[in-house]
Order: C-alpha cells, then structure tokens, then sequence
C-alpha cells in the first residue's frame, strides 16, 4: 500500500504570507494526487487535482506542483477565509489521503 | 448543482448491520464513478469503497473488505454502502463522493456511531 506522509501537521501564519505545504509518498504515484480543504464542520472541498489542475470556482492564490512522489500546495497569499485544515490525496494505486495540515492565523 | 446527500447513519451495537444512502441530482449519475470516505471523529480521512459506472467493479481497502458493500441504483441516482459487523473503530462521519479518480463533489455526510 502508498503511505503519504504530510507536513508540517500545523501552521500558523499571517494574512499575506505564502504558504506551502507538502506530501511525500512511499513510492511513485506519477501526476494523481490531489488537494483537499476542509473548513470546521464541513465536508472536504476539492482544491486541486492530478498535482496542478485548479478545481472549478478555486481562487488562483492556490496552486499545485510536483511529481512522482514529493508534492506541493502553495497559497500565494493568505487570506482569513483559508483557516482549514488541508490534506492530500493519492489516487495512483486506491485512495491514500495525508494525515492532515491544520493551518491557523497568527 | 451538484448535490449529494446521505442518510441512515445513527447508533448501532457492535456486530450490527447499518445501510447507508446518497441520493444524487444535479449530475448524470450513471456516468460517474461513486465512492464512501468516511472521518473518524477528530480524525483524518479513510477511503471506504469505490463503484464503477454499472455496479460491476466495486473496490475496498483492507479495513472494510468483507464487511462493506457498495452498491449503486443508476435509476434511482441512489449509492449504498451496506455495513456488516461493526466494530467500534468504525465509528465515523461517512461521506459520498462523486469519483473521477479525484473526489470532486462531496454530501455533507453522515454519522455513525458504534456502540454498546
């Protein structure tokens, strides 16, 4: 099985800074992974797909890069409404997710 | 729209049997991929199962392999997730998803509780 490992489990930052966050995979899962917000209370949202893909209705501060196994999230500029926790997803060989990154305001 | 919305979760006894439903509109049901994903209480995130298109090909992990069965109604645009022997670790919020490989489009989900 593809384990993901995900980090930092936490972060906080400031209104306008840039924010990365980053998966690794056990072994090589080529473009399928995937990004994932979930705000408090809510079900999960599509971010972005297969590494770089913007998912409809996504603000363009979020983007996506890597391949094969180590992977990014960027949000190019933080904005109070991005508090959620974020976790990646792997759909190379079944469906693996992150163990979570929960971003806060500082 | 798309929209997705489960139903049937509640409190059941270990080694029980619990149904659950997602009723969907606003899409072409029958052309999609389907999925549960379910979130343990303070957790992270768990795929469950995955139907293809007909119902033919249907996918677990290890976890729930044997125990849960997904299954879809092309006519009714309904997606099921039959439960058997519930443990207590399957305790969780579950989620239908529509599947493109990519879990697109999410229902606001349903809780079960397994308990004595």
């Amino acid at each position: 099985d593809i384990q993901m490992t995900q980090s930092p489990s936490f972060l906080s930052a400031s209104v306008g800074d840039r924010v990365t966050i980053n998966c690794k995979a056990s072994q090589n899962i080529n473009k399928y992974l995937d990004w994932y917000q979930q705000k408090l209370g809510e079900a999960p949202k599509l971010l972005i797909y297969n590494t770089n893909s913007l998912h409809t209705g996504i603000p363009s501060r979020f983007s996506g890069s890597g391949s094969g196994t180590d992977f990014t999230l960027t949000i190019s500029s933080l904005q109070p409404e991005d508090v959620a926790t974020y976790f990646c997803l792997q759909h190379n060989s079944g469906n693996t997710f992150g163990a979570g990154t929960k971003l806060e305001l500082k | 729209e798309v929209q997705l919305v489960e139903s049937g979760g509640g409190l059941v006894q270990p080694g029980r049997s619990l149904k659950l439903s997602c009723a969907a509109s606003g899409f072409t049901f029958s052309n999609y991929y389907m999925a549960w994903v379910r979130q343990a209480p303070k957790k992270g995130l768990e795929w469950v199962a995955t139907i293809s298109t007909s119902g033919s090909r249907t996918y677990y992990p290890d976890s729930v392999k044997g125990r849960f069965t997904i299954s879809r109604d092309n006519a009714k645009s309904s997606l099921y997730l039959q439960m058997n022997s519930l443990k207590s670790e399957d305790t969780a919020t579950y989620y239908c998803a529509r599947s493109s490989g990519s879990f697109a489009y999410w229902g606001q989900g349903t809780l079960v509780t397994v308990s004595s």
